[in-house]
């Protein structure tokens, strides 16, 4: 089976500061996606950025990196210069070969001006 | 591209009646996903649909749960009698089925069972 945890339920960053979340994943399965999803109060899921499993090389998007530690079974988020708008509910999920995710129960993260 | 639409976007219904959510995935999708989404969790996948095939589908999905892709375009999510613990927010997802892996997902459909 696989899992993914993501140990802090809550987040909270002064805007322009750095922050990190959390996640911890289990799987059997060698080829793998993970990903991590941004949900909005009220509004539609979007992908914020995604990690080929047989990549070495993290993953950056704009202000987004992730730190992907593949025998830790580890695949953290970095938000760099935070801005209002990222306050949402973070989900990092798990793809394997069925393509069916599989989250963790989110992180919302608050963004204090 | 409108993206992912779904329908309606609320229902409220009175327990032990039969509710159905509609999912128009993005045009040439090929696959589909239904996932649910209870307060304080995250989504959880019930089914999906390659085309009009339907070719997983979780343990939560009882049998009083039933999805329909016909013809490989729309889909219909139809709860029988219903319970309250099926309230939740019911979400579709397509993806292309490229080597990106993407989903997209709707905007979902809040049921409210009382």
């Amino acid at each position: 089976a696989q899992t993914v945890t993501q140990s802090q339920p809550e987040m909270s960053v002064q805007e322009a500061e750095t922050v990190t979340l959390s996640c911890t994943y289990d799987t059997s399965e060698s080829d793998y996606y993970l990903f991590w999803y941004k949900q909005p109060p009220s509004r539609q899921m979007i992908l914020v950025i995604r990690q080929e499993a047989y990549k070495q090389q993290n993953a950056t998007e704009n202000r987004f990196s992730v730190n992907f530690q593949k025998a830790a079974k580890s695949f953290s988020l970095k938000i760099s210069d935070s801005q209002l708008g990222d306050a949402a509910m973070y989900f990092c999920a798990l793809q394997g070969g069925s393509e069916k995710l599989v989250f963790g129960k989110g992180t919302k993260l608050t963004v204090n001006p | 591209d409108t993206g992912v639409s779904q329908d309606p976007r609320h229902k409220i219904t009175k327990r032990g009646q039969n509710v159905t959510f509609r999912c128009d995935p993005i045009s040439e999708h090929n696959r589909l996903y239904w996932y649910r989404q209870t307060l304080g969790q995250g989504p959880e996948f019930l089914t999906y649909f390659q085309n009009e095939a339907q070719l997983e589908k979780s343990r939560l999905l009882s049998d009083r749960f039933s999805a329909e892709r016909p013809k490989g375009s729309f889909s219909t999510l139809e709860i029988q009698r219903t319970e309250q613990g099926d309230s939740a927010m019911y979400l579709c997802a397509s993806l292309p089925g490229d080597e990106l892996h993407e989903q997209y997902f709707g905007p979902g459909t809040r049921l409210t069972v009382t």
